[in-house]
């Protein structure tokens, strides 16, 4: 069974700095993987989608890569600004059947 | 727009007052499924369907039921709801299995009393 593990549980940092999200898969037979951003109480906003033949995909100050055949993915996030406090799941599709999401990583950026 | 749609978006019921949730989507979609969301658990999928009349089990489908009558459409119904079903549910859709990622309805907020 696919089992999804993101560190760290919780994230506090202040503004500006860059930083890195981590995710690991247990089943490398995927089709691809694909990162969200949750609010509190609110639905999930794909971020962005990596291919299972793609290595890293980009959007403006997101980057994600995957490395596929030891089960990790990262989320870079550059200069993190106060609107990017937020949770950040990472979520595998292996087949038909949907999705498996990690637990997420809860996100603060302090002013 | 193209968009996942869910209602409602919050619901109060009793125990064993049978309930639905409706999720359309309006961008021609193969795959849809239904996902719980619950502190702690993170999001578990309850059922899922590859297209019209094809739905199977998810990890958690004990208490619900669904069906795919039309591509576009993916009710979840409670037949006799508890309190332990009580959480946030999310409907999804994709395109195809490979080069499309799953878009999310905004979520139905249940409480079960």
């Amino acid at each position: 069974k696919q089992e999804v593990t993101q560190i760290p549980a919780a994230l506090s940092v202040p503004e500006g700095e860059n930083l890195v999200l981590n995710c690991s898969f247990t089943d490398s037979a995927i089709y691809n993987l694909q990162w969200f951003r949750q609010d509190p109480g609110k639905g999930l906003t794909s971020l962005l989608l990596i291919q299972s033949s793609q290595r890293e995909q980009t959007s403006g100050r997101l980057n994600a890569s995957l490395d596929k055949s030891s089960g990790r993915s990262t989320l870079y996030i550059a200069a993190s600004q106060p609107g990017d406090s937020a949770t950040y799941l990472c979520a595998v599709r292996r087949g038909a059947d949907g999705l498996t999401f990690g637990k997420g990583t809860h996100l603060i950026i302090q002013p | 727009e193209a968009q996942v749609t869910q209602n409602p978006r919050y619901l109060i019921t009793v125990t064993g007052k049978k309930l639905t949730v409706t999720c359309s989507q309006n961008m021609n979609h193969e795959y849809m499924s239904w996902y719980r969301q619950d502190p702690g658990l993170g999001l578990r999928q309850i059922y899922y369907s590859m297209n019209v009349e094809v739905t199977d089990k998810g990890d958690v489908p004990e208490g619900y039921k669904v069906s795919r009558k039309e591509k576009r459409n993916f009710p979840l119904i409670l037949e006799s709801p508890s309190p332990n079903q009580t959480s946030l549910y999310f409907c999804a859709s994709s395109l195809s299995l490979e080069g499309h990622g799953y878009t999310f309805g905004s979520g139905t907020r249940l409480t079960v009393v």
